[in-house]
């Protein structure tokens, strides 16, 4: 089955500076690939996705790359702000429903 | 209601003791998803519904655990003599198919005493 590895586990960076996360995965067959973020103590939400047929997304501040070939994919927030804090899950799935999540990278942004 | 409802938000139960699990999706999604995350881990998997038949229940770790969706709407997660090792927050979720965005609840954290 699948297999998703997310780096790092805690990231820290100063207010206005970028931050990445990446994520490897196993299976080949995986074609949906999005990115959660979740407040603690609540639910995880979706701030972005790409479909395997993408290399790229944008969405304001935030973008996703996929590098199919090397089952890859990273999350990138520019200008990071004190509210992007929190702890963010990268994905791989054939569908959007049964999903299997990375460990989780804390984002620590320092004001 | 608007999203995904998902009752006790807490429980807190002795090992040994049954336990169920509530979860109303969004009205209208045929699909239901149970996660269950641990802490300092990701959701992980454990079965999802289309309609109301099980399309998949490979991530149930073993026979304690049990999900239905009789209507295909509400669903309920049951767990049997409950083990320390099944504490943990249980996340439901739903879509309106297989292949759109599922929508999270808050989760049940539940805590075996």
């Amino acid at each position: 089955g699948e297999n998703v590895e997310q780096h790092p586990s805690t990231l820290s960076v100063q207010e206005g500076d970028s931050a990445v996360i990446k994520c490897t995965y196993s299976d080949s067959a995986s074609n949906y690939f999005p990115w959660y973020k979740q407040e603690l103590g609540k639910r995880p939400q979706l701030i972005i996705d790409i479909r395997s047929n993408v290399g790229e997304k944008k969405d304001q501040r935030i973008a996703v790359t996929l590098n199919k070939t090397a089952k890859h994919f990273s999350l990138h927030i520019t200008e990071t702000q004190p509210e992007d804090s929190a702890v963010y899950f990268c994905a791989a799935s054939i569908t959007r429903g049964k999903l299997v999540f990375g460990a989780g990278t804390i984002l620590r942004v320092k004001s | 209601g608007a999203g995904v409802s998902q009752t006790p938000s807490n429980k807190v139960t002795e090992k040994g003791k049954y336990v169920e699990l509530r979860c109303d999706p969004i009205s209208g999604h045929t699909a239901l998803y149970w996660y269950r995350q641990s802490l300092g881990q990701g959701p992980e998997f454990l079965i999802y519904f289309q309609g109301t038949g099980a399309a998949d229940d490979s991530g149930l770790p073993n026979d304690r655990f049990f999900a239905v969706r009789p209507e295909g709407s509400v669903s309920t997660l049951k767990i049997q003599r409950t083990e320390r090792g099944d504490s943990a927050v249980y996340l439901c979720a739903s879509s309106l198919t297989l292949n759109t965005e599922a929508f999270f609840g808050q989760g049940t954290r539940l805590t075996v005493v």
